[in-house]
């Protein structure tokens, strides 16, 4: 089965800080697209950085970054100088280009103290 | 651009009634999906289309019964509504091609049945 594990149901930052946010998932494809996923209150659904697997390099979209680590199944979220306005369920997802499947975490709850 | 734009955005339900949520993209995508969003449950799939004509179960299939007879249309129907089908539900659509596989979202419908 593809599965995606986001351990930290929880998680907060002060404001300013750097704050990571974990995922692991399964998959014994090759060809697939890892996402990360901001949910705020008004339910949107976000994409904050894409990042393809056959990719070394690790995607960065101004203060959102990731770890990529492939070998280990790993695609975690950094946030740098946390703002307010990132306060929102976060989501890990990945897409397989053979099943074409949209698979989804349980998601992280991030909250940013003034 | 109207994206993907689900109807109805809220609904109450008798146990035991019937409905169906549309899900409409104009952004010609091959690929779309229904999903159930619960607390701590993450996004969980319910049926998905690779295409005009197809579908295809996912996790949560049970109690769901999905059609795509036009491309631009997905729909998700309940026979007979139940209290555990009370859930915010998302529609989202990915086109084909080499561009990375973004997701587009619908702005969700929360469906409570009582």
């Amino acid at each position: 089965a593809q599965t995606v594990t986001q351990s930290q149901p929880e998680m907060s930052v002060q404001e300013a800080e750097t704050v990571t946010l974990s995922c692991t998932y399964d998959t014994s494809e090759s060809d697939y697209y890892l996402f990360w996923y901001k949910q705020p209150p008004s339910r949107q659904m976000i994409l904050v950085i894409r990042q393809e697997a056959y990719k070394q390099q690790n995607a960065t979209e101004n203060r959102f970054s990731v770890n990529f680590q492939k070998a280990a199944k790993s695609f975690s979220l950094k946030i740098s100088d946390s703002q307010l306005g990132d306060a929102a369920m976060y989501f890990c997802a990945y897409w397989v280009q053979g099943a074409q499947k949209l698979v989804f975490g349980q998601g992280t709850r991030l909250t940013i103290n003034p | 651009n109207a994206g993907v734009t689900q109807t109805p955005k809220f609904r109450v339900l008798k146990t035991g009634q019937s409905m169906t949520l549309l899900c409409a993209q104009d952004m010609n995508h091959e690929y779309m999906y229904w999903y159930r969003q619960d607390p701590g449950m993450g996004l969980r799939l319910i049926h998905y289309s690779v295409g005009e004509g197809t579908t295809a179960k996912g996790e949560v299939p049970d109690g769901y019964n999905v059609s795509r007879l036009k491309k631009q249309n997905f729909l998700l129907g309940l026979e007979s509504a139940a209290p555990s089908q009370t859930s915010v539900y998302f529609c989202a659509s990915i086109g084909a091609g080499p561009i990375a596989a973004e997701a587009f979202f619908g702005q969700g419908t929360r469906l409570t049945v009582v």
